[in-house]
């Protein structure tokens, strides 16, 4: 079974501060996902990666294949980032498991 | 618009009545998937379906059943709701970059 690790669990920043959150796991995957959910509960996808980095507007997704590890990096944050961060790796014929989410706080 | 719908929103009901949660995606995606989330633990796949007629199990798919009868439906059976299914359920299709979700079901089994 896939084990997913995510890192902080919790994380509060400045607004402009340079942010980083970490996702391992522990089995080869087919493709990683980042999410973002606001404390409506909605859920978005930002990205959708299985190799290199990719960037939209501020924020930017990595991930090591060879390390099973990704990280999710927001430039000038701003307190609208304030949400949970989801890492989830896909394996098989697409069986996604989770892990348990980064709670950012962005203060004005 | 591209979406996912879910329905319904908000779901109150007893133990062993039989209840249906209905998702149905407008953008063509093969693939759907079903999903809980509960305190403490998570998100954590229920079922997906690769196809029309080809579901599999995924980390937590006791008490619960599915059917993929036509693309762009598919809908979560609860056959006995038991209160430990009490949770914020969602529902997902993919597409080629990214994941589509619903925007949730609260159910709660008293």
């Amino acid at each position: 079974k896939n084990e997913v690790e995510q890192s902080p669990q919790n994380l509060t920043a400045q607004e402009g501060e340079f942010i980083t959150i970490n996702c391992s796991y522990s089995v080869g995957i087919s493709a990683l996902h980042w999410l973002q959910q606001h404390p409506g509960g909605g859920i978005v996808s930002l990205f959708m990666l299985s190799s290199g980095k990719k960037k939209h507007g501020r924020l930017i997704a990595t991930i090591n294949i060879q390390e099973k590890h990704s990280s999710l990096h927001i430039t000038a944050s701003h307190p609208r980032d304030s949400a949970v961060y989801i890492c989830a790796v896909a394996v098989g014929s697409y069986q996604l498991t989770f892990g348990k989410g980064t709670k950012l706080s962005v203060i004005p | 618009e591209a979406q996912v719908t879910q329905n319904p929103r908000y779901l109150i009901t007893v133990t062993g009545k039989k209840l249906t949660v209905t998702c149905s995606q407008n953008m063509n995606h093969e693939y759907m998937s079903w999903y809980r989330q509960d305190p403490g633990l998570g998100l954590r796949q229920i079922y997906y379906s690769m196809n029309v007629e080809v579901t599999d199990k995924g980390d937590v798919p006791e008490g619960y059943k599915v059917s993929r009868k036509e693309k762009r439906n598919f809908p979560l059976i609860l056959e006995s709701p038991s209160p430990n299914q009490t949770s914020l359920y969602f529902c997902a299709s993919k597409g080629n970059e990214k994941l589509f979700f619903g925007s949730g079901t609260q159910l709660s089994v008293l």
